[in-house]
C-alpha cells in the first residue's frame, strides 16, 4: 500500500523551531518529487515547498511566505522527507501534509497524487 | 503568481443532482490543472489531473473539462459520499496555487 506518514507537529512559541518528518512506503521514494502543503484552521490549501529527486539534484522550491525560514530536505536511504521550520510565526499554524509529486515515469508536471494524514503545528505563546 | 478562482464558494444540492464547479486561472495554464476532494478532518484526495484525466479508482460520475484559463468539475449525479469541499490547483509553475475551495452541502 502506498502511504505517507507525517510526524513532528506540536505546540511551539513564536520565533521557535520545529522539524516535521514524513516516512514513505509502498513506492520508490527516491524517484519522486515530494511536497509539503499546509492548511490553516478553517482555511484552504497552501503549497509550502518541494524537494526534487536525485536526478534533479534534490533542488528545492519554496513559497514566498516561508522562503528563508523553512527548509525542505530528504533522505532517500530512509524514505523520508523533512521540513525544518525556523522563526515560526502565528500564521504558520496549520495542518502540514506531505504529498507525492511526479517522477520520470509520470512526468514532472504532475499533481500531488498521494497525501499523508497530516501533522498539526500550532504556533502560540 | 497564478491566481486560481473557484465559484461558487458554497453549493447546496440534493442527491442525484448534476453539479458543476468552475475554476478560473489568472493566466493560461494549458491543461495543467488538478481537482481534489476533501472531507472534514481528512487529507485531500486527487480526483482529476491534466484537466480531464480521471485518477485511478475515482468514480466515473466525476469529470473535468477546460483548458487555458477556464475549467469545470462536473459530478453527473451527486451521491451521499460526494458532499465535501473541492479544490482546483494548477501545476504549471511555482508556486502551484490552489483555488479557495467549493463546499458542496446537502440541500
Amino acid at each position: 500500500e502506498v502511504q505517507l506518514v507525517e510526524s513532528g507537529g506540536s505546540l511551539v512559541q513564536p520565533g521557535g523551531s520545529l522539524r516535521l518528518s514524513c516516512v514513505a512506503s509502498g513506492f520508490t521514494f527516491s524517484d519522486h518529487y515530494m511536497d509539503w502543503v499546509r492548511q490553516a484552521p478553517g482555511k484552504g490549501l497552501e503549497w509550502v515547498g518541494r524537494s526534487r529527486n536525485k536526478a534533479n539534484s534534490y533542488s528545492p522550491e519554496y513559497a514566498a511566505s516561508v522562503k528563508g525560514r523553512f527548509t525542505v530536505s530528504r533522505d532517500d536511504s530512509k524514505n523520508s522527507l523533512y521540513l525544518q521550520m525556523n522563526s515560526l510565526k502565528t500564521e504558520d499554524t496549520a495542518v502540514y501534509y506531505c504529498t507525492r509529486g511526479g517522477s520520470v515515469t509520470t512526468g514532472y508536471w504532475y499533481p500531488m497524487d498521494v497525501w499523508g494524514q497530516g501533522t498539526t503545528v500550532t504556533v502560540s505563546s | 503568481d497564478i491566481q486560481m478562482t473557484q465559484s461558487p464558494s458554497t453549493l447546496s444540492a440534493s442527491v442525484g443532482d448534476r453539479v458543476t464547479i468552475t475554476c478560473r486561472a489568472s493566466q493560461s495554464i494549458s491543461s495543467w490543472l488538478a481537482w481534489y476532494q476533501q472531507k472534514p478532518g481528512k487529507a485531500p484526495k486527487l480526483l482529476i489531473y491534466k484537466a480531464s484525466t480521471l485518477e485511478s479508482g475515482v468514480p466515473s460520475g466525476f469529470s473535468g473539462s477546460g483548458s487555458g484559463t477556464e475549467f469545470t468539475l462536473t459530478i453527473s449525479s451527486l451521491q451521499p459520499d460526494d458532499f465535501a469541499t473541492y479544490y482546483c490547483q494548477h501545476y504549471l509553475n511555482y508556486p502551484p496555487t490552489f483555488g479557495g475551495g467549493t463546499k458542496v452541502e446537502i440541500k
